[in-house]
């Protein structure tokens, strides 16, 4: 079983859409937890880390689920500029972070 | 300050041949992982060091392919003999304990084609 689950999509939404993304991982002792994004052909960048409590940054929204073992990330109005694959990540007991496949998000004119 | 660095940046070989792929990390960061993404498998972790040690390479996918590290700023990802199997971006990425969200640094990639 993979330690990380995602949806690979594709979404595609139009422009103004709220999209929400959704990800699973095995292990109930992982520690932190984060949203990459990777655009086409380039390295994943950190977009936001995901806080017990739910924490928001602008249109994004990321929330966790400890009992369910189940990690969200909500963009609202969505832009063009959102296009994007957004991984999951997990990070272990160790220092190593588990990444998902990616989602696949295009926003359309 | 200048991120990751890798390279090369792209390299196509023929089987059989040995591949190596170089990695700068961010000064002053502890931590350097080496990761392989395909469309079929997604981001994969090779091994990561701690300190230029390595502290798993449970992730390396046989003994073709080996890493090292001998200083806070130099590591290489080497295979030999390479196999069309290996075709894939091949990432170095590093962080620091000491960062406030932990967050890891990916270097832009080295796209390799095994003919």
């Amino acid at each position: 079983r993979k330690e990380v689950e995602q949806d690979p999509g594709p979404f595609n939404v139009p422009e103004g859409a709220t999209v929400a993304f959704n990800c699973t991982y095995s292990n109930s002792a992982s520690q932190s937890f984060f949203w990459y994004r990777q655009d086409c052909r380039k390295e994943p960048k950190l977009l936001m880390s995901v806080y017990s409590s739910g924490n928001e940054d602008g249109r994004f929204t990321a929330q966790l689920n400890r009992a369910s073992q189940y990690i969200s990330l909500l963009i609202r109005d969505s832009k063009l500029s959102d296009s994007a694959t957004y991984l999951c990540v997990v990070k272990g007991a160790g220092n190593q972070f588990y990444f998902g496949t990616g989602t696949s998000l295009t926003v359309i004119p | 300050d200048a991120g990751v660095i890798q390279s090369p940046r792209h390299e196509v070989t023929e089987m059989g041949q040995e591949v190596t792929l170089r990695c700068k990390p961010i000064s002053g960061h502890d931590y350097l992982f080496w990761y392989r993404q395909t469309m079929m498998r997604g981001l994969e972790l090779l091994i990561y060091f701690n300190n230029n040690v390595p502290i798993d390479d449970s992730g390396m996918p046989e003994d073709r392919f080996s890493a090292k590290m001998p200083n806070a700023s130099f590591s290489t990802l080497k295979i030999q003999p390479s196999e069309p199997r290996d075709s894939a971006v091949y990432f170095c990425a590093s962080s620091s304990i000491r960062g406030l969200r932990n967050e890891q640094f990916f270097g832009p990639g080295t796209r390799l084609t095994v003919l």
